[in-house]
């Protein structure tokens, strides 16, 4: 079985930019959540998608954003990029359920200059 | 609120045991999580605990109290690859797949 797949790997923006990452889950898991992990903080939840919707969110700005499609791929927004914004992005896949193993993607890692 | 602890780095001589500790003060629960994550990998799953107990595979346990709020993670034998950073986890149980994580704790091995 494929695990989840993540592109790009590596992104270089400049400040100001928006990017959009993508997610490719497990086939046959319905369930989508992106991280962002730096030294700092460690591994922060961002937004959680089920069916295409929306079942959770982080505290982040509104500048993040994401979305799932039919076939449960996602995908995230970032505008107007911040030097802050810079981060390893991990998504996780799960079959769905608060008890459910997570598995997470090799991550994007974005650069903002 | 959600506030999960866990020491910043841990040391170890291979073959030794450790035991890494999580406290945790969420607002909900639905179970704890260890993840393992090497640098510049993903974190992978290790265990998982919802009721009271040791839960042990092979050379790695993990621990739960859910009336202190705390866990642990116990590794055996230590080997040199399991130099990494450990990450505690909590379900918050609201039906959602999301985990709030400790901030992990790095784990390096000596020979």
């Amino acid at each position: 079985k494929a695990g989840v797949t993540q592109t790009p790997r590596y992104l270089i923006k400049t400040r100001g930019q928006q990017v959009t990452l993508s997610c490719s889950p497990i086939s046959g898991h319905r369930s989508v959540s992106w991280y962002q992990q730096t030294p700092g903080q460690g591994l922060q939840f961002l937004f959680e998608y089920f069916s295409e919707t929306q079942r959770n969110k982080g505290n982040f700005p509104g500048r993040f954003s994401g979305r799932q499609f039919s076939n449960s791929r996602s995908e995230m927004n970032v505008s107007t990029l911040e030097l802050g914004d810079s981060a390893l992005y991990l998504c996780a896949s799960s079959v769905s359920g608060p008890a459910a193993e997570q598995f997470f993607g090799p991550g994007t890692r974005l650069t903002v200059l | 609120g959600q506030n999960i602890d866990q020491p910043t780095e841990m040391t170890a001589t291979e073959g030794a045991i450790v035991q890494i500790n999580c406290t945790y003060q969420t607002s909900g629960f639905n179970g704890l999580f260890w993840y393992q994550q090497h640098a510049g990998e993903a974190p992978t799953f290790l265990s998982y605990n919802v009721l009271d107990g040791l839960e042990e595979k092979g050379r790695f346990s993990s621990f739960l109290s859910r009336s202190k709020g705390y866990s642990y993670l116990l590794l055996k034998e230590l080997q040199m690859k399991d130099s990494a950073s450990y990450l505690c986890a909590v379900s918050p149980g609201s039906g959602y797949s999301t985990l709030t994580f400790g901030k992990g704790t790095m784990l390096l091995v000596s020979p």
